[in-house]
């Protein structure tokens, strides 16, 4: 969705470094987003946010944190990473359509 | 724990012929439900979304709901090569969250 913005697109990292991930969004929607794809598993959710001072854990948040440092940016950040956190990382918008979310371009993260 | 169950596939369609994908979800209380398309390395793209029993239908595509069934649908008409993706059904599952079912992945044949 060209309303949201990830960065970096891909990145290859070593275990135990510290890693974040940015997702900025330019139409000034609340609810933010993060979920990780692995093949086989499907999206699983990580964190959400429905302003810059409400933050909520989803299904799978440990080894992660995030920062909403602003309305329009969402920071998922591994603070040790470890190779099973390899894999597709998005982040969504929620334009406030009734739960219907929209999905940045993703990152694809290594960890060796 | 809140369940989507999708059949992982791949469902192989000859073109011009209708695909038919399938969805049940656990959580009575869902209200909202959608259909997105996963190209191989790209992001999910929404497709449909429901909300009420019955059919709603955009162009090629007809999502259907049954909510006394737990079970939502998506049929694709005149399926063509470039609806070969992965097809993820989401439920809402409360405080604006969803969950997403593993995907069905689609191969239309030329």
């Amino acid at each position: 969705d060209a309303d949201v913005t990830q960065t970096p697109r891909n990145r290859i990292t070593k275990t135990g470094k510290r890693i974040m991930l940015e997702c900025s969004q330019t139409k000034g929607h609340d609810r933010m987003y993060w979920y990780r794809q692995d093949p086989g598993l499907g999206l699983r959710l990580i964190y959400y946010s429905f302003d810059v001072k409400d933050i909520n854990k989803g299904e799978i948040s440990d080894g992660y944190s995030v920062s909403r440092q602003a309305q329009a940016k969402f920071s998922l950040s591994l603070e040790s990473a470890i190779p099973n956190q390899t894999a597709l990382y998005f982040c969504a918008i929620d334009r406030g359509e009734t739960d219907t979310q929209y999905f940045g371009p993703g990152t694809r993260l290594t960890v060796l | 724990q809140k369940e989507v169950e999708q059949n992982s596939g791949p469902l192989s369609v000859p073109e011009g012929a209708i695909a038919s994908l399938n969805c049940t979800y656990s959580d009575r209380g869902s209200q909202s439900f959608f259909w997105y398309r996963q190209y191989s390395g790209k992001s999910p793209e929404l497709i449909m979304s429901i909300y009420s029993n019955g059919d709603k239908e955009d162009g090629r595509f007809t999502a259907q709901l049954n909510k006394a069934s737990q079970y939502v649908s998506l049929l694709i008409r005149d399926s063509q090569p470039s609806d070969s993706a992965t097809y993820l059904c989401a439920v809402n599952s409360g405080y604006s969250t969803l969950t997403f079912g593993k995907g069905t992945m689609l191969l239309v044949s030329p």
